[in-house]
């Protein structure tokens, strides 16, 4: 099925530091989606974007909805131990699938304390 | 507390022997699907919801079966378990279609 590309692949980064990741697509999309994993557990929101230019924070998180509607990043600011997991964007495309919550492969993050 | 439950938390079966893995949720919500993740493949759709007795296949439904009897709850089933269905198993739901899902803590199951 259709994916989202995002990257990075992983990260490892130190603690107190600034991490960026972001999600592309050669389509429009309508809504992103970010979602933060913990190590067995399920996918939990952190951002929901509605409106192209949007831009959202939620703590030290903030994300933006691109303004071509065919990206989005996120921005976890000033990274701290309990940042880590596996964070993943997700959408949907202004297409005949716009049911369709299309997803990214992930961004997995390690924090070195 | 508002929330997505799925049992088993963990399950060991073989080959053949059908299994049913329950998911309920308390939100009245519309909208139910079901994800397997694999690594590297990350979350992949198998089966979804839209509503009581409305069920749809998603990108890797061979192999599972689904029902939406009552709004609360979606059982997924599998009827025969091979080897390649071992994985991680999330249920998910939301208001409609295009809400932000609420996941449920995963099972893992292992098919020998």
């Amino acid at each position: 099925g259709q994916q989202l590309n995002q990257s990075p692949q992983s990260m490892f980064i130190q603690e107190g530091e600034d991490v960026s990741m972001n999600c592309t697509s050669s389509s429009i999309f309508n809504t992103w989606l970010w979602y933060k994993q913990d190590p067995g557990e399920g996918p939990v929101l952190l951002i929901a974007l509605y409106k192209a230019g949007e831009l959202t924070s939620n703590g030290r998180l903030t994300a933006q909805f691109g303004t071509t509607r065919k990206d989005s990043f996120l921005n976890i600011s000033a990274s701290i131990p309990s940042d880590v997991g596996i964070y993943f964007c997700a959408g949907h495309p202004n297409a005949v699938n716009y049911r369709k919550l299309i997803w990214g492969l992930g961004t997995s993050l390690a924090v070195n304390p | 507390e508002a929330q997505v439950t799925q049992n088993p938390r963990y399950l060991i079966t073989v080959t053949g022997k059908k299994l049913t893995v329950t998911c309920s949720q308390n939100m009245n919500h519309e909208y139910m699907s079901w994800y397997r993740q694999d690594p590297g493949l990350g979350l992949r759709q198998i089966y979804y919801s839209m509503n009581v007795e409305v069920t749809d296949k998603g990108d890797v439904p061979e192999g599972y079966k689904v029902s939406r009897k009552e709004k609360r709850n979606f059982p997924l089933i599998l009827e025969s378990p091979s080897p390649n269905q071992t994985s991680l198993y999330f249920c998910a739901s939301g208001l409609s279609y295009n809400s932000p899902l609420h996941f449920g803590n995963g099972t893992r199951l292992t098919v020998t």
